[in-house]
């Protein structure tokens, strides 16, 4: 079945720094989501991507779809301390549900 | 609008009881789904309903059934609990499964123990 794995499972940076975290998917996806879930809390949607080759901004968030839509990007710019907390990418493929990335722990030294 | 609701959000259970989750969902969403969270294992799909009376399995359905009498509402049973489905459970609701109305509302979540 379809497999998305997430690296790094961990990362710690300096706030100011900047970071990215990469999904990759054992099958072409026809959409990829990306969640953030603050310590304690639950998933929060924060993009969708469906084009190849899609890249959208939120401030200092950028998120990239790859050209073959197997795989996908999230970069922070400038790392502030209220960025922490667990980035998940989830893609659909040719099922009709959801496959999650195991996640990206953030945490961010002030 | 409420979104996602879950209830209980904490509960502690002892080997071989049994207990039900509830979620209730006013979005008007067809999709509902179960996921338990553990450590270092990321979101998994316990089961899902595509709509009013229809359910399936997810990737770990094994020790849960689920049912959708409304559809607003989505019930998470354990028949007889175990250490190992001592997790973090989660709930959400999706409009479709159609790119652009795909996206998840996830409930605040459910934290059950069983000693």
């Amino acid at each position: 079945g379809q497999q998305v794995m997430q690296i790094p499972q961990y990362q710690h940076v300096q706030e100011g720094e900047d970071f990215t975290t990469y999904c990759n998917s054992s099958t072409t996806l026809s959409n990829i989501q990306w969640y953030k879930q603050r310590p304690g809390g639950h998933p929060v949607f924060l993009i969708q991507l469906v084009k190849s080759g899609e890249v959208k901004k939120q401030k200092r968030l950028t998120f990239q779809f790859g050209e073959a839509k197997k795989n996908s990007s999230l970069h922070i710019t400038a790392t502030q301390t209220t960025d922490v907390g667990t980035y998940f990418c989830a893609g659909q493929g040719g099922s009709e549900k959801l496959v999650f990335g195991k996640g990206t722990k953030l945490t961010v030294n002030p | 609008n409420a979104g996602v609701t879950q209830t209980p959000k904490f509960r502690v259970l002892k080997t071989g009881q049994s207990m039900t989750l509830l979620c209730a969902q006013d979005m008007n969403h067809e999709y509902m789904y179960w996921y338990r969270q553990d450590p270092g294992m990321g979101l998994r799909l316990i089961h899902y309903s595509v709509g009013e009376g229809t359910t399936a399995k997810g990737e770990v359905p094994d020790g849960y059934n689920v049912s959708r009498l409304k559809k607003q509402n989505f019930l998470l049973g354990l028949e007889s609990a175990a250490p190992s489905q001592t997790s973090v459970y989660f709930c959400a609701s999706s409009q479709s499964t159609y790119s652009g109305a795909n996206v998840l509302t996830f409930g605040a979540g459910s934290r059950l123990t069983v000693l």
